[in-house]
């Protein structure tokens, strides 16, 4: 079946990276209809995307917050995405996700989700 | 950051119908379709309904959306208690360099 599984929960410390992975499977990961999406949540509070990136053409967007502190990459030899998020700071403590969604049609949503990896910033 | 608005509870006893309301903007809803997912508790998001009323395979059909303009709704009719979660609309804003947004989140409870 198809399946996105993250790494482990991070503890990081003020101003240090955090690289958080999604492995792909059931699917080919670098069909040009799929898209990578990265969605955080911080405790009790609403979902807000990071940003998303094609495997197929390496295109990214990020939201504009997010801007110069993050980075999306791939490895299409392991089906794998990554998310890369730099000069952490205490209101990056999250949980982020990894979603598929159909990057020809947007119509159709965020259809497959990673179970989620905590990232917890604290000094 | 939220971009589309939705109320932060809503509650019935189980067989009442629910509705969630999601208000967004010209550059968002009124412009794309919408989706809605489903969190149970510390779990992540589910794929509830997309592109307005579209149930993907599996979802029961007592979930039903709509939209109209810049609002979309979710209903949910014969309200289970497994159907107590946080739900959230989401579609895509074409001003924001491409990207998808989400709603503020709605807790169901069932009373």
């Amino acid at each position: 079946q198809v399946q996105l599984v993250q790494s482990g929960a991070e503890v990081k410390k003020p101003g240090a990276s955090v690289k958080v992975s999604c492995k792909a499977s059931g699917y080919t990961f670098t069909s040009y209809d799929y898209d990578i999406n990265w969605v955080r949540q911080a405790t009790g509070q609403g979902l807000e995307m990071v940003g998303w990136m094609n495997p197929n053409s390496g295109n990214t967007a990020y939201a504009q917050r997010f801007q110069g502190r993050v980075t999306m990459t791939t490895n299409t030899s392991i089906s794998t995405a990554y998310m890369e998020l730099r000069s952490l700071r205490s209101e990056d403590t999250a949980v982020y996700y990894c979603a598929r969604s159909d990057g020809q049609n947007i119509d159709f949503g965020m259809d497959v989700w990673g179970q989620g990896t905590t990232v917890t910033v604290s000094s | 950051q939220s971009v589309l608005t939705q109320p932060p509870s809503a509650s019935g006893p189980p067989g009442q119908r629910v509705t969630i309301s999601c208000s967004g903007s010209s550059s968002n809803i009124g412009s794309n379709t919408v989706n809605w997912y489903q969190q149970l508790p510390g779990t992540a998001p589910k794929l509830l309904i997309y592109s307005n009323n579209q149930r993907p395979s599996g979802v029961p059909d007592r979930f039903s959306g709509s939209k109209s303009g810049t609002s979309a709704s979710l209903a949910i009719s014969g309200l289970q208690s497994a159907d107590e979660a946080d739900y959230f609309c989401a579609a895509w804003d074409d001003s924001l360099n491409g990207l998808y947004v989400f709603g503020t989140g709605t807790k169901v409870t069932v009373l």
